[in-house]
């Protein structure tokens, strides 16, 4: 089955600046990779997606890029904000379901 | 348009007992997922039904078991409960094509302690 590993497990970084999470995954059948964001006692929800066939997708302050041939793909959030305080999981698979990663705790300091 | 809803949202049980879950899809939805997370991990895949046909399963053994009703509501079985079942079982609605995957809309959640 799959396997996904995320890192770091927990990063803080100074409001406005820029954050990475990275992710591997280790089925190249997988050719689905979304990213979840989840606050304190919330629902996971998506923040972005990205396909097999793309090798980058942006959507304002989020981006999330995808290697193929490494299989690996990363979350870069800019500017960040206090707002984008959470927990974030990416996850890959197919039409047969998705693995998550175990997440990635991002503290923005004031 | 309602979203995705679960019942109960706490419960607590004593190990080798029975559990089921309830799920309401968002309307529309054809496909409905179930996670396990445990505190401080990321959603674990037990499995994914497509039209009430069990289409995914993840390392999960066979007690825990599941249906999809033709409304795509959706239930979690667990039989013989164990200490390490206790955990947030989250069910995900999405709307796809066959062969296809799509968003997954979250519910809140059921708090399961074993005791």
């Amino acid at each position: 089955g799959e396997n996904v590993e995320q890192h770091p497990s927990t990063l803080s970084v100074q409001e406005g600046d820029s954050a990475v999470i990275k992710c591997t995954y280790s089925d190249s059948a997988s050719n689905y990779f979304p990213w979840y964001k989840q606050e304190l006692g919330k629902r996971p929800q998506l923040i972005i997606d990205i396909r097999s066939n793309v090798g980058e997708k942006k959507d304002q302050r989020i981006a999330v890029t995808l290697n193929k041939t490494a299989k690996h793909f990363s979350l870069h959030i800019t500017e960040t904000q206090p707002e984008d305080s959470a927990v974030y999981f990416c996850a890959a698979g197919g039409a047969d379901g998705l693995t998550f990663g175990k997440g990635t705790h991002l503290i923005i300091q004031p | 348009e309602t979203g995705v809803t679960q019942s109960p949202t706490h419960l607590i049980k004593t190990r080798g007992q029975q559990v089921t879950l309830r799920c309401s899809s968002q309307s529309g939805h054809n496909t409905v997922s179930w996670y396990q997370q445990a505190l401080g991990q990321g959603p674990q895949f037990i499995f994914q039904y497509y039209r009430e046909e069990e289409n995914g399963r993840g390392n999960f053994p066979p007690r825990f078991s599941g249906l999809q009703f033709p409304n795509y509501s959706s239930e979690l079985n667990v039989n013989a409960l164990e200490l390490d079942d206790s955990a947030l079982y989250l069910c995900a609605s999405s709307l796809v094509a066959s062969g296809g995957t799509g968003e997954l809309f979250f519910g809140e959640g059921s708090r399961l302690t074993v005791l």
